[in-house]
């Protein structure tokens, strides 16, 4: 079972350079998340997807927009790469309010 | 916003000792999830805690969930290096949403 599978794993961009993170479940989930991760700051939301349509800010959603394709894939996109991006993003989905999470995206800006 | 802290931010031990990990929050919860991650990996699922003090129990792990549901914690008995990880606990968003807030997390490094 591929449960949540997140692309690239790894991803150096120079400041202004634009991106986007792809992530796609197929568990049939219908909410589906992206987070980053900060040493010492836990996980933050940065947006989520609550079906197929739909999207809502999380705590820290500037920098970055996301497309809900469809069902199955939740992509997200920096437009213009900062140095402040650089973290570790992690997709999930969700089912029964318990999260799956991908094996994450490390992302570097310059 | 929901406020949540999650002590201690670290956590050495001697292979052996036992370990907690508290969660507070500013507001009274629905319910309270726990998460593990081992180095270098993704947070996975633990377990979930709904009801006023409920206790539960996954081996060497116990959960507690408080009686006014605002705190929780995760007790690892006799701690082996197979534990080692963060530790987080993740609360439903404003209104139950299920926009789920994660603490901080708790580092755990066991001392073989």
């Amino acid at each position: 079972n591929a449960g949540v599978t997140q692309t690239p794993k790894f991803q150096v961009l120079k400041t202004g350079q634009s991106m986007t993170l792809q992530c796609a479940q197929d568990m049939n989930h219908n909410s589906m998340y992206w987070y980053r991760q900060d040493p010492g700051m836990g996980l933050r939301l940065i947006y989520y997807s609550a079906s197929e349509g739909t999207t809502d800010k999380g705590e820290v959603p500037n920098g970055y927009n996301v497309s809900r394709l469809n069902k199955r894939e939740f992509s997200l996109r920096l437009e213009s790469a900062a140095p402040s991006q650089t973290s570790v993003y992690f997709c999930a989905s969700s089912r029964y309010e318990k999260l799956f999470f991908g094996s994450g995206t490390q992302l570097s800006v310059l | 916003g929901q406020q949540v802290m999650q002590i201690p931010q670290y956590q050495h031990v001697q292979e052996g000792e036992d370990f907690t990990t508290y969660c507070n929050s500013s507001t009274t919860l629905s319910n309270i999830q726990w998460y593990k991650q081992r180095p270098g990996g993704h947070p996975v699922f633990l377990i979930q805690l709904v009801k006023s003090g409920e206790v539960k129990k996954q081996k060497r792990l116990t959960f507690q969930f408080g009686e006014a549901k605002k705190n929780s914690s995760l007790h690892i008995t006799a701690t082996q290096t197979t534990d080692v990880g963060t530790y987080f606990c993740a609360l439903p968003g404003e209104g139950g949403s299920e926009k789920l807030v994660f603490g901080k997390g708790t580092k755990l490094t066991v001392n073989p």
